[in-house]
């Protein structure tokens, strides 16, 4: 059964903290890891889809790495806004079964002012 | 920017209804996938829709799913009759390409089956 894991479940961070949650999945027949940020009552936007060992994305202040020999994505906000609150999600996609995201159970973020 | 929008946002409806939610994907894609999320779980793979076919289903999508693209601008996604289990909220979302290509979630539809 595959499985993706995130930790932690839930942060509270002060403004101006930085910031980094943790996503693991299975490293053997990897293809891409994607990161969503997902805000109650909006649609999950897609922040990026990491495919290559030793990837690093990055996005305003939000960053992201990827280790697929060990099987693990880094996702890191520097210099955390209250509008970063929200839940932030990784997905493993598996392109032979219709390109199927197995997604984990997500890291919610509060950022206060 | 282009978006994928879900009508309606809300839907309450009686155990043993039939319920229909609609999907407008990205005009350009080609690639639909419908997902739900169960109230404290994961989100979670339901199908994938391709050429006018079914690419994939998960165990979930049994006899009581359909999928249809009914014209070139909506995607839609039929319980033919709904079980208390089948409340949750459904997203769709639409690809462009084949393989990791990101997919474009909707804003989700609420169903609650009473």
């Amino acid at each position: 059964i595959l499985n993706v894991e995130q930790s932690p479940q839930s942060l509270h961070v002060q403004e101006g903290d930085s910031t980094n949650f943790t996503c693991s999945f299975p490293s053997s027949n990897f293809y891409a890891l994607h990161w969503y940020r997902w805000e109650t009552a909006k649609s999950p936007e897609a922040l990026f889809v990491m495919t290559l060992n030793g990837d690093e994305k990055k996005k305003g202040r939000i960053s992201a790495t990827l280790n697929t020999k060990e099987g693990y994505s880094y996702l890191y906000i520097k210099g955390s806004q209250p509008e970063d609150s929200a839940t932030y999600l990784c997905a493993f996609i598996i392109p032979e079964y219709g390109n199927k995201l197995v997604f984990g159970a997500g890291t919610i973020l509060r950022v206060k002012s | 920017e282009p978006e994928v929008t879900q009508t309606p946002s809300h839907q309450v409806t009686q155990m043993g209804q039939e319920v229909i939610l609609r999907c407008v994907p990205i005009s350009n894609h080609l690639y639909f996938y419908w997902y739900r999320q169960i109230l404290g779980q994961k989100v979670e793979f339901l199908v994938s829709f391709y050429n006018n076919e079914i690419s994939e289903k998960s165990e979930i999508f049994d006899d009581q799913f359909s999928v249809e693209r009914p014209d070139g601008s909506n995607f839609t996604l039929k319980i033919r009759s709904t079980k208390l289990e089948d409340s949750a909220m459904y997203f769709c979302a639409s690809s462009a390409l084949d393989g990791g290509e990101t997919q474009y979630f909707g804003p989700g539809t609420r169903l609650l089956v009473l």
